[in-house]
């Protein structure tokens, strides 16, 4: 079946810490990509969205994300997170008209 | 996020009631979503709708009816809950119409967290 797949669940890092959480598809074709971010009791935000040109997308807070075809996968980086990035990100394909999710990343950091 | 306005924040059901969510958005927005929210199962789409008077199902249709009779609500029906229906329920919406707003993202609800006994 085709899925979308954050194979890291939950991620335990020191404040100031490199960050990638990896996400891979298996649609072919055409597709959108997305990383979305909850924080402890909110709703999802957008972090970054990819559609077509440069590969490498900037998103907010120092997000950023590369997109590599040849291996379906659309990982998230931040070179150095901070104690306000604990929050669950999730990755997202989007195939016409439906936007499918990853299981989701726990980040927790720790001062 | 006064855009999408999701009714009612909390709900508890005993087996075998009904319900219904409602999903209002002042956005004028095409496309309606209606999401589940699992610890370890991340958001999946329960149903879906691209303009008035249409739907359609997602990856978890099952138990759960919809209707968009307005543009600017998207109703979630659970016709016989079910302990395994216990939830946190999005709502999203996103613009179409235009070849641009394919590119849009989701704007997201604050969800209606739902408990089956």
């Amino acid at each position: 079946a085709q899925s979308v797949s954050q194979h890291n669940h939950h991620v335990i890092l020191s404040e100031a810490a490199s960050l990638e959480l990896g996400c891979n598809y298996s649609y072919g074709g055409t597709v959108n990509l997305f990383w979305y971010v909850q924080y402890p009791g909110q709703h999802l935000q957008l972090l970054l969205k990819y559609f077509s040109g440069d590969p490498l997308v900037k998103g907010i807070k120092g997000f950023e994300a590369e997109f590599i075809k040849s291996k379906f996968s659309f990982n998230l980086r931040k070179p150095s997170v901070q104690w306000s990035d604990t929050a669950e990100y999730f990755c997202a394909v989007r195939k016409t008209d439906k936007l499918i999710f990853g299981t989701g990343t726990r980040l927790q950091v720790f001062p | 996020n006064a855009g999408v306005t999701q009714t009612p924040k909390f709900r508890v059901l005993k087996t075998g009631q009904s319900m219904t969510l409602l999903c209002a958005q002042d956005m004028n927005h095409e496309y309606m979503y209606w999401y589940r929210q699992d610890p370890g199962m991340g958001l999946r789409l329960i149903h879906y709708s691209v303009g008035e008077g249409t739907t359609a199902k997602g990856e978890v249709p099952d138990g759960y009816n919809v209707s968009r009779l307005k543009k600017q609500n998207f109703l979630l029906g659970l016709e016989s809950a079910a302990p395994s229906q216990t939830s946190v329920y999005f709502c999203a919406i996103r613009p179409g119409g235009l070849p641009t707003s394919y590119n849009s993202p989701l704007h997201f609800g604050n969800g209606t967290r739902l408990t089956v006994t």
